[in-house]
């Protein structure tokens, strides 16, 4: 079984289009991520829940919102996609203890907007 | 929060020891170093993480320096596969939500020849 699985793996739409990816993780953890990898390989973290709470908002558009129903999804919705939001979003999750600091990533939703 | 600078590649051979180094001069006391690494169309890996020392695992080796101003990432004897990109984080995950704070710079990507 996958620990972290995101789907869709491969999204191509519109400008203004909305789209949605969704994240799953069978891992136990109580907190999940966004992370955006734009074409220069940047990883930047969007979001981050605890518990179904959001924690971590970094000054994404608000066009992203993310909603975790359980604290073992995360989803993404979009909404009016513009150019600049081709990228590959990444899923991770952690434990939210004392530990290693060990991120579990899915294998990334490629994004393209045309 | 501590930022970190690595290299933006590094090439090696096949069955060379490759040490990738990773200056954190505003690390802070609580910090932890943490390596990730990235195969394309793939999610982050996590390799390997230390305080203070040395930490070796079945995949790699970590210096770091008692000043812990920076560290080194060491894979013995590469091969084809290890062709990657290679991250250094610093973060406090000894405490609840420290995982949240680690950020991934742009990595080094190393590239392993025959």
């Amino acid at each position: 079984d996958t620990a972290v699985s995101q789907t869709p793996k491969y999204l191509v739409t519109q400008m203004g289009n909305d789209k949605s990816i969704k994240c799953e993780q069978n891992l136990g953890h109580d907190t999940m991520y966004w992370y955006k990898q734009d074409s220069k390989k940047f990883l930047k973290i969007m979001f981050s829940y605890n518990n179904k709470e959001l924690i971590i908002n970094e000054t994404v558009p608000n066009r992203f919102s993310p909603k975790s129903p359980d604290k073992a999804h995360l989803n993404l919705h979009i909404n009016s996609l513009e150019l600049g939001d081709s990228a590959v979003y990444f899923c991770a999750s952690s434990r939210d203890r004392v530990g290693t600091g060990e991120l579990f990533f899915g294998e990334g939703s490629r994004l393209t907007v045309l | 929060l501590a930022k970190t600078t690595q290299p933006i590649s590094m090439d090696s051979y096949e069955g060379q020891e490759v040490n990738i180094t990773c200056s954190h001069n505003n690390i802070a006391t609580n910090d932890y170093i943490t390596w990730y690494q990235q195969f394309p169309s793939q999610g982050p890996r996590f390799i390997i993480q230390g305080y203070k020392t040395k930490v070796t695992n079945e995949v790699a080796s970590l210096f770091i320096p008692a000043d812990r101003k920076s560290s080194t990432l060491s894979l013995p004897r590469v091969s084809l596969s290890d062709t990657a990109v290679y991250y250094c984080l610093v973060g406090d995950i000894q405490k609840a939500g420290g995982y949240n704070k680690l950020i991934f710079g742009a990595g080094t990507r190393l590239a392993v020849h025959p």
